[in-house]
């Protein structure tokens, strides 16, 4: 089946730091990758969408200045949190899919949980 | 727009119960229909998904779900849960404007001995 991994799995920084976070699809060709933000009891949360080579969609109210996210190939997005805050602090799932899917069908990494202090 | 009501936040069962998780969405257009589990501090995984076809779909480990679109519900359902399958359920339905999957709240299944 496929597989998309996420690095880190965990990572903690210090306030004003950044941080990397990487989604990569193992063993397929993702030509659309989403980035959620999972809050504690809440649901998952879509941040943006990147396509392959183009600029990434952001969702209403998500900073696209602080959530900096490239998708540099077709196996590779990254996510960078840039001047990190706590309240940044969360758990940072990414997904991916192809194209011409008309099943919707992604898969998930494992995900990231940041924690800054 | 989409949506997608887990009304059961929490679902504590005894072990060998059977169990039922709700969910309903809304939506004007066809959909396609998806539950993903997530165990404690790992991402998600897909149990089972509705596409087309039958209504009744099951996974590997036991699980079935039922579109009913008069209902406009893919409830999931076990006869006899394991302390294994505690964690959290998502429902998920297609369609977001970027072809994002739209989630629910989550349910957290609880299994105890």
């Amino acid at each position: 089946g496929a597989v998309v991994s996420q690095h880190p799995s965990r990572v903690i920084c210090k306030s004003g730091t950044s941080v990397k976070i990487e989604c990569r699809s193992l063993d397929f060709q993702a030509t659309t990758m989403f980035w959620y933000r999972q809050f504690p009891k809440k649901s998952l949360m879509l941040m943006a969408t990147s396509n392959e080579g183009s600029k990434a969609t952001y969702e209403q109210g998500v900073e696209k200045d602080k959530f900096l996210i490239n998708h540099a190939s077709l196996t590779l997005s990254t996510l960078t949190v840039t001047s990190a805050h706590p309240e940044d602090s969360s758990f940072y799932i990414c997904s991916a899919g192809t194209s011409g899917s008309h099943t919707y069908e992604q898969y998930f990494g494992p995900g990231t949980r940041l924690t800054v202090t | 727009a989409q949506s997608v009501t887990q009304l059961d936040s929490q679902v504590p069962v005894f072990e060998e119960a059977p169990v039922e998780l709700r969910c309903n969405y809304s939506s004007s257009v066809s959909v396609y229909l998806f539950w993903y589990v997530q165990y404690p501090n790992q991402g998600l995984q897909l149990l089972l998904k509705y596409l087309s076809g039958s209504t009744l779909v099951e996974s590997i480990n036991g699980f079935e779900a039922e579109f009913n679109k008069s209902q406009t519900s893919f409830h999931l359902r076990k006869p006899s849960v394991h302390i294994s399958d505690t964690a959290e359920y998502f429902c998920a339905v297609s369609g977001g404007s970027q072809g994002n999957l739209i989630f629910g709240k989550g349910t957290k299944l609880s299994v105890k001995p």
